[in-house]
């Protein structure tokens, strides 16, 4: 079946511009996950939708970073006033709604701030 | 707090020799583990993970990993490493209870080389 799939692949954008990052779950998928990998950071994570529960915001590095769902589907990760730090890639994932259930990425938006 | 490391940055082996990946894990309560893989300019792809049961866990392309709770480790082997392995390996861990139910936590990442 379908994987996760993230839109835009690459996205080139100048400092102070707002970029928005989309992300497709597996179909039936409650969870939903939003992660960042740069080089001086590994792995970090941002965002984690449950169901209808209110969202785990704990990761998101600034007030410039938010995240939604819609309809408990379709994410979108929205980045206010671009700062060349926020250059990574974004990783999003989605698992079924149980903790010890895999959570399978998509290949990522390449973000580059100008 | 939940924590993972993976203590070497490289690790490089020949064609047809076994293969070993370190992680140890810090985490409160029960821990899930979890490996990941990662080609160039691609996602990360699952290989196996551990919840709970036996230690030695198998997973996909001849992966294994044995859980070691006293050692509060994780290692990823394979018997016989082939040239296609190379590839970046994320080990993550994930608490089974608290405020950070959600989310994997992730080492830095291992750069796996098999020369042939």
């Amino acid at each position: 079946g379908a994987g996760v799939s993230q839109s835009p692949s690459n996205k080139v954008t100048e400092k102070g511009k707002d970029v928005e990052l989309r992300c497709d779950p597996i179909s039936g998928h409650t969870a939903l996950y939003w992660y960042r990998q740069s080089l001086g950071q590994g792995l970090e994570f941002l965002i984690y939708f449950q169901g209808n529960s209110a969202p785990d915001k704990s990761g998101l590095p600034s007030d410039r970073f938010s995240a939604e769902r819609t309809g408990g589907s379709v994410s979108t990760l929205t980045i206010q006033r671009t700062q060349q730090e926020d250059s990574a890639v974004y990783l999003c994932a989605s698992s079924p709604d149980r903790a010890a259930d895999t959570q399978y990425f998509g290949p990522g938006t390449r973000l580059t701030v100008l | 707090a939940q924590s993972v490391a993976q203590p070497e940055d490289q690790v490089n082996v020949a064609e047809g020799n076994p293969l070993t990946v370190k992680c140890t894990y810090s985490v409160s309560g029960n821990p899930y583990l979890f490996w990941y893989v990662q080609y160039p300019n691609r996602g990360l792809q699952f290989l196996l993970k551990y919840i709970t049961g036996d230690n030695l866990v198998k997973g996909s392309y001849g992966f294994e990993a044995e859980f070691n709770k006293s050692q509060t480790s994780f290692h990823l082997k394979k018997p016989s490493a082939l040239v296609s392995d190379s590839a970046l390996y994320f080990c993550a861990v994930r608490a089974d209870r608290g405020s950070t139910l959600g989310r994997l936590y992730f080492g830095r990442g291992t750069q796996l080389t098999v020369w042939p």
